[in-house]
């Protein structure tokens, strides 16, 4: 089942802040985040496993609920290289689906001068 | 670099004309992963290996065939190609499954004319 993504589109001035979300209606096995720029191929942001975890770095970070069932990227003080369409993708629990992920619908960000 | 290849990066071909897109890897990856993008679309799961494991998705049309012959390489194989399968077409590769990143190749663009 496709994870439902929101908002579908963000327009940022450079320095603000977004936040994108992810949800499922099932507890998941794990959350990735992935940026695809126009015309080229979705790039790794990083991985959630644990509920309740919140990684990441200095400006992108995000995090997974204690349920597993929605995640949160956080795009802080964002600059012109962070347009592009975000993508959750995830894997179901249990199973062996090896990792096979389904992704949301993307959301489409745009970061202005 | 360790890194995921397709080739070609665009492909035209004719109604009904089959074609094969070809990935391979230099990760020693056990996952590899097909997926179908359509314009402002997610990326679509079409099958994926583990090793020698094929998993087809139930909704990939049976026009797709795929064939992985050794550890890196992954073959996709369309029939008889419609109208509707032009598409960007991506390989992306993953060490175990759920808990690691998938690594995507540049893709391949098809056309059908």
């Amino acid at each position: 089942q496709q994870p439902v993504q929101s908002p579908q589109a963000v327009i940022l001035r450079e320095g603000e802040d977004a936040v994108i979300n992810c949800s499922s209606s099932k507890a998941l096995y794990s959350v990735h985040w992935y940026r695809q720029k126009h015309g080229e191929a979705p790039v790794f942001l990083m991985i959630l496993l644990k509920g309740g975890e919140q990684k990441g770095h200095e400006k992108i970070s995000a995090s997974f609920n204690e349920k597993k069932q929605q995640s949160s990227l956080y795009l802080t003080a964002s600059q012109l290289s962070y347009s592009g369409t975000y993508f959750c993708g995830t894997a179901n629990a249990g199973g062996t689906s090896y990792g096979k992920l389904t992704f949301g619908q993307g959301t489409i960000l745009t970061v202005h001068p | 670099d360790a890194m995921v290849i397709q080739n070609p990066r665009y492909q035209v071909t004719q109604f009904g004309k089959p074609v094969t897109l070809s990935c391979s890897q230099t990760l020693n990856h056990n996952v590899m992963y097909w997926y179908q993008q359509k314009s402002s679309q997610a990326p679509k799961l079409l099958f994926h290996y583990y090793d020698k494991d094929f998993n087809n998705e139930a909704d990939t049309p049976d026009n797709f065939q795929s064939r992985r012959p050794n550890t890196s390489f992954c073959f996709l194989d369309i029939r008889s190609p419609g109208l509707g399968d032009a598409a960007m077409y991506l390989c992306a590769t993953s060490r175990t499954g759920g808990s690691q990143p998938q690594h995507f190749g540049d893709g391949t663009r098809l056309s059908i004319l």
